[in-house]
């Protein structure tokens, strides 16, 4: 079993939808929640870092986590075609090494 | 955010030679680095990770002594890739990380084309 699981997709939305991305973790010993963005053949871009369970937002961005069923989400609200990238999930332990997710290609349709 | 500098972003060489990627925490002081791998499509594989001035600890599967790093400076680290090879192709993209903190920040990668 990896220890990030995420669909890699592909997902496909009308702009201006509300994009859902999900994770699920095995190991409770992660405490440290990231999202990155990765346009094609660029290195990843965090946009979103979490500690504890619950919701964190930054402008059009909601991350959300809940320990109790190992369970991380990213939600994009009025989506836009430049949001049209490949989306990490990332774990990690305090000082430990970073376990990522597949990825999930999003593409947002004009 | 903090900001990695990867370089080169895109190298080919001849199949037999060695290619050095330079990766340097411009703003911050970088305890960590890490060194990924990826395929096209496919998502990152961690193939090391390097604290300053000690040797870096390869994960299972990665040969130490095809790809040497070498974290000298708390603000550079280089992966060099030895005796290159077809089957090397690929991006290869740096992390680094300061102290305690568990967020990461990446390079913009490099494409390594062997020919």
């Amino acid at each position: 079993q990896k220890e990030v699981e995420q669909d890699p997709g592909p997902l496909s939305v009308p702009e201006g939808a509300i994009v859902s991305l999900n994770c699920t973790y095995s190991n409770s010993a992660f405490q440290y929640f990231m999202w990155y963005r990765q346009y094609s053949r660029k290195g990843p871009e965090l946009l979103m870092y979490t500690y504890s369970s619950g919701n964190k937002e930054d402008g059009r961005f909601t991350a959300q986590v809940d320990k109790s069923s190992k369970y991380i989400s990213l939600f994009i609200r009025d989506s836009q075609p430049s949001d049209s990238a490949t989306y990490l999930c990332a774990t990690s332990r305090v000082g430990g090494d970073m376990r990522f997710g597949a990825g999930t290609r999003l593409t947002v349709k004009p | 955010g903090a900001v990695v500098s990867q370089h080169p972003s895109r190298v080919i060489c001849k199949s037999g030679t060695s290619v050095k990627i330079e990766c340097r925490s411009l703003d911050f002081q970088a305890t960590t680095m890490f060194w990924y791998r990826q395929f096209p499509k496919q998502s990152l594989m961690l193939m090391a990770t390097s604290n300053e001035g000690s040797k870096a600890t390869y994960e299972q599967g990665v040969e130490k002594d095809k790809f040497l790093i070498n974290h000298a400076s708390l603000t550079l680290s280089t992966l060099t890739v030895t005796s290159a090879h077809p089957e090397d192709s690929s991006f290869y993209i740096c992390s680094a990380r300061s102290g305690g903190d568990t967020e990461a920040f990446f390079g913009q990668g490099t494409r390594l084309t062997v020919v």
